[in-house]
């Protein structure tokens, strides 16, 4: 069974940094890209950033970039999405998800989400 | 960046009967479109991509279609657990976006 699972959310105050973390199990993991998606409270979903199974390409939205690193390590079954310089508009619940098909840019398999809270 | 609109925001229907959702886009996304079902507490599940091509464990009673900005989610016989809300997805041109989903209620 496909499998990932988020951790490192919390709460944080404006200017902060934290650490989002996804273990993937139950497939290759280094056959797919993965991607974090956030949603927002009241305004809905988001593409974060995504990173292809190599790291060759690292996506970032407009609003994020230059604040958030995205990485992985094939060889832990992990990605991480490294945050600086938070945002009360960062404020989501963070999901990272497996590519469908490896480099399809569908969402196939999402995990159960990160709580981030960006508040003084 | 490419605009999703869904429309409508809210359709209520009874079991049994069919509900067509749209998706429409600020500029062709020609295909590149995925349909996803979030129901309360849980994580979107993909249900389409390709605007068409049917995800592993979707009904058959769920059908995609369109392309270039229209497309369609249509649902022939609607069933208690099909309340939840739909979002769409272009992965044309990034940064991919999401339309502001469709809260489906049975009644």
């Amino acid at each position: 069974e496909v499998q990932l699972v988020e951790s490192g959310g919390g709460l944080v105050q404006p200017g902060g940094s934290l650490r989002l973390s996804c273990v993937g199990s139950g497939f290759t993991f280094d056959d797919y890209a993965i991607h974090w998606v956030r949603h927002v409270p009241r305004k809905g979903l988001e593409w974060v950033s995504s990173i292809t199974w190599n790291s060759d390409t690292k996506l970032y939205v407009d609003s994020v970039k230059g604040r958030f690193t995205v990485s992985r390590d094939n060889a832990k079954n992990s990605v991480s999405l490294q945050m600086t310089s938070l945002r009360g508009e960062d404020t989501a619940l963070y999901y990272c998800v497996k590519d469908e098909t490896g480099m399809s840019y569908y969402l196939g398999n999402w995990g159960q989400g990160t709580l981030v809270t960006v508040s003084s | 960046e490419i605009v999703m609109t869904q429309s409508p925001a809210t359709l209520s229907f009874s079991p049994g009967e069919r509900a067509i959702l749209s998706c429409r886009a600020s500029q062709s996304v020609s295909i590149y479109l995925a349909w996803y079902q979030q129901r309360p507490g849980q994580a979107p599940r993909l249900l389409f991509y390709e605007a068409s091509n049917r995800a592993t464990g979707t009904p058959g009673r769920f059908s995609g279609s369109g392309s270039g900005t229209d497309f369609t989610l249509t649902i022939s016989s609607l069933e208690p657990e099909d309340s939840a809300v739909y979002y769409c997805q272009q992965r044309s041109t990034w940064p991919y976006t999401f339309g502001q989903g469709t809260k489906l209620e049975i009644k």
